[in-house]
Parts: C-alpha cells; sequence; structure tokens
C-alpha cells in the first residue's frame, strides 16, 4: 500500500545548484504534505509544509510545490549546500492537527550535496 | 530549543523477551505518536495517544504491543513478546494541539531482537 511514493531513491547534486526532490501520492484525502530531513542516527527533523488549498509555499532556500491534480509535489532547494546531504521524506496528513493526524510517509531519498 | 528524547539509543532482546521503550514527548505537546522504520523501509505509523487514551492504530499494534504516559511526562511503548521482524527503528513524536500538522520526532530507539 504505497499511497506516498519517491521513486528516486538517490540524487547527487554540485554545491550551488538547485536540488529537486519528487513525491507523489495517491489518496485524494490528503489535506496536508511535509518534508523532513533525516541525517543518519537522528529522528526525522520537520522542514516545511503545505496544505492542498495551496501550490507553494517558501521558506528560505526551500520551496515546496504541490500539483493537486497530478498528486505530485515537490521540494526545491536553492542553492544547495553540502549541509543539506540527508535523507528527505515526504509525509502526508488527510487531518489537520489532532490525534488522528498520523503521518504517511514516503520511502526517503537520499540527497548528497558535492562540494 | 525543546526535544523529544528517546531511551535507549539501542536495545538488544531475546526473541520473545518484552521490551519498553521509552520516550519523553516536548512538555506542553498534547498529542503523541510511535512509528517504526525497518532497515531499509519507509517510516510506518504503529499508534496515537491522546488524553490517556489511544486514538488510533495501525494494523502493525497489534495485542503484543500497548502505550502508556504512566506520568506527565514520560510517554512508552511496550513489545510483550518480541518478534525477529520486530527490529527496527522506533519513533516517538508529539504534536503541540489541534493547531498543525508537524510533529516533532525523538532521535529513535534502534530495536534489534535476536
Amino acid at each position: 500500500d504505497q499511497q506516498v511514493k519517491q521513486n528516486s531513491p538517490s540524487l547527487s547534486v554540485q554545491e550551488g545548484r538547485i536540488s529537486i526532490l519528487n513525491c507523489d501520492y495517491t489518496n485524494s484525502m490528503f489535506d496536508y504534505f511535509l518534508w523532513y530531513k533525516k541525517y543518519p542516527a537522528e529522528g526525522p527533523t520537520f522542514l516545511i509544509s503545505i496544505s492542498s488549498i495551496k501550490d507553494k509555499n517558501e521558506d528560505g532556500r526551500f520551496t515546496v510545490f504541490l500539483n493537486k491534480s497530478a498528486k505530485h509535489l515537490s521540494l526545491h532547494i536553492v542553492p544547495s549546500q553540502p549541509g543539506d546531504s540527508a535523507v528527505y521524506f515526504c509525509a502526508a496528513s488527510a487531518e489537520y492537527g489532532g490525534a488522528t493526524n498520523k503521518l504517511i510517509f514516503g520511502t526517503g531519498t537520499l540527497l548528497a550535496v558535492q562540494p | 530549543e525543546p526535544e523529544v528524547t528517546q531511551t535507549p539509543s539501542h536495545q538488544v532482546t531475546q526473541m520473545g523477551q518484552e521490551v519498553i521503550l521509552r520516550c519523553v514527548p516536548i512538555s506542553n505537546h498534547l498529542y503523541f505518536y510511535w512509528y517504526r522504520q525497518i532497515l531499509g523501509q519507509k517510516v510506518e505509523f504503529l499508534v496515537s495517544f491522546y488524553n490517556n487514551e489511544i486514538s488510533e492504530k495501525s494494523e502493525i499494534f497489534d495485542d503484543q504491543f500497548s502505550v502508556e504516559r504512566p506520568d506527565g511526562s514520560n510517554f512508552t511503548l511496550k513489545i510483550r513478546s518480541t518478534k525477529l521482524e520486530d527490529s527496527a527503528m522506533y519513533f516517538c513524536a508529539s504534536l503541540p494541539g489541534l493547531a498543525g500538522v508537524e510533529q516533532f520526532f525523538g532521535p529513535g530507539t534502534r530495536l534489534t531482537v535476536l
């Protein structure tokens, strides 16, 4: 049951260039989407989120784009820095807040930013 | 900055033994969750907890699993009789309240069942 899919297991980019990480989902009940970053031996760290009523949300170097009709979202990191090297998880939720706000995760994309 | 903490960082146990994984969520948060990640697989939801009771649980969270908030700070996951396939990273997460979707995750406990 892969409701959230990240089809690229890994991505390598040069420092200073743009990193684009992609995520697809199948469940039309999802209303909120989040990106988490995870370093080895640490828990996921929240990066940025977007509501389904928006198509773009920006926070510093990070921008998330949502195409609801295509059930696709992407995370853009500009410019990429070596410290961005980590596994990036896309997650989705059908609820806003509350105990039923379980997150459904994708399998992750390992981003390597080369100096 | 407040953070979710988990102990132990690594737990090794024999198949059939009981384990208790401990979490201290962020102090003013109201909603608590357990997730697990089997090596090489995705992070999976196990259970959510609010107001001292389970709100939702996944198919993974069978009778061998239980959660408890024994006091005002700790949140525990117990596995009564561990199986080899329970070997995974277990993450605790918490959510401040009704407004927001960003769950804050702990560093995880690596459970190894031999």
